[in-house]
């Protein structure tokens, strides 16, 4: 298996724009979760999906932030408008339900730079 | 507010010393701690995990020690090798499969 594949791996993009970060889970896999890294709060959780179905966004920071998962093979993090307090690594993970307490499977992130 | 923290950004250590890095939380409804791995421009991996039912698991060079009565979980790294060098994430889990990280520590290993 390829693991989780996050793309792009980077993004610049102008502040305003509309930003799409994309995520294919591993084949199985029952759950998917995106999370945001910055210094200051480490790795946080955004939101995370139990069979295509959202489960909990609590962690999504505003109106701004919007995530979808069609099917169960392919997921989106979408940023509109984006601002610069906005760039980060956005990772995706997932993992089997008897898997949890084992750990996810994360992606390599995709760095987002909003200038 | 952070559930999870580390209060360490960084920890340097000399090779083949111990690495003791330090974790505290604040919901005493966690019930499963993990340890991540994440070198620079890769996702985080898993590295070791410990239930609240045991106050230490042991894994080769690593050992997660768990108490619970001053929610803190360490993690033991002997003896540390220069490949180690990486940013180590603390998390836990409630039982709902979300787990809550903290910031982050570095550690650097020197030859």
């Amino acid at each position: 298996d390829a693991g989780v594949i996050q793309s792009p791996r980077h993004e610049v993009t102008e502040m305003g724009q509309e930003v799409t970060l994309r995520c294919k889970p591993i084949s199985g896999h029952d759950y998917l979760f995106w999370y945001r890294q910055t210094m200051m709060r480490g790795l946080e959780l955004l939101i995370y999906f139990n069979n295509n179905v959202p489960i909990d966004d609590s962690g999504m920071p505003e109106d701004r932030f919007s995530a979808k998962m069609p099917n169960a093979s392919f997921s989106t993090l979408k940023i509109q408008p984006s601002e610069p307090r906005d760039s980060a690594v956005y990772f995706c993970a997932s993992s089997l339900a008897t898997g949890l307490n084992y750990g996810y499977t994360f992606g390599s992130g995709t760095r987002l730079t909003v200038v | 507010d952070q559930q999870v923290k580390q209060n360490s950004p960084s920890l340097s250590v000399q090779e083949g010393r111990i690495s003791i890095l330090n974790c505290d939380y604040t919901n005493s409804m966690f019930d499963y701690f993990l340890w991540y791995k994440k070198y620079p421009a890769e996702g985080p991996t898993f590295l070791i995990s410990i239930s609240s039912i045991k106050d230490k698991n042991e894994d080769g060079r690593f050992t997660v020690f768990l108490n619970k009565s001053a929610k803190h979980l360490s993690l033991h790294i002997v003896p540390s090798q220069p490949g180690d060098s990486a940013v180590y994430f603390c998390a836990a889990s409630a039982g709902t499969g979300k787990l809550i990280f903290g910031q982050g520590t570095t550690l650097q290993v020197k030859p």
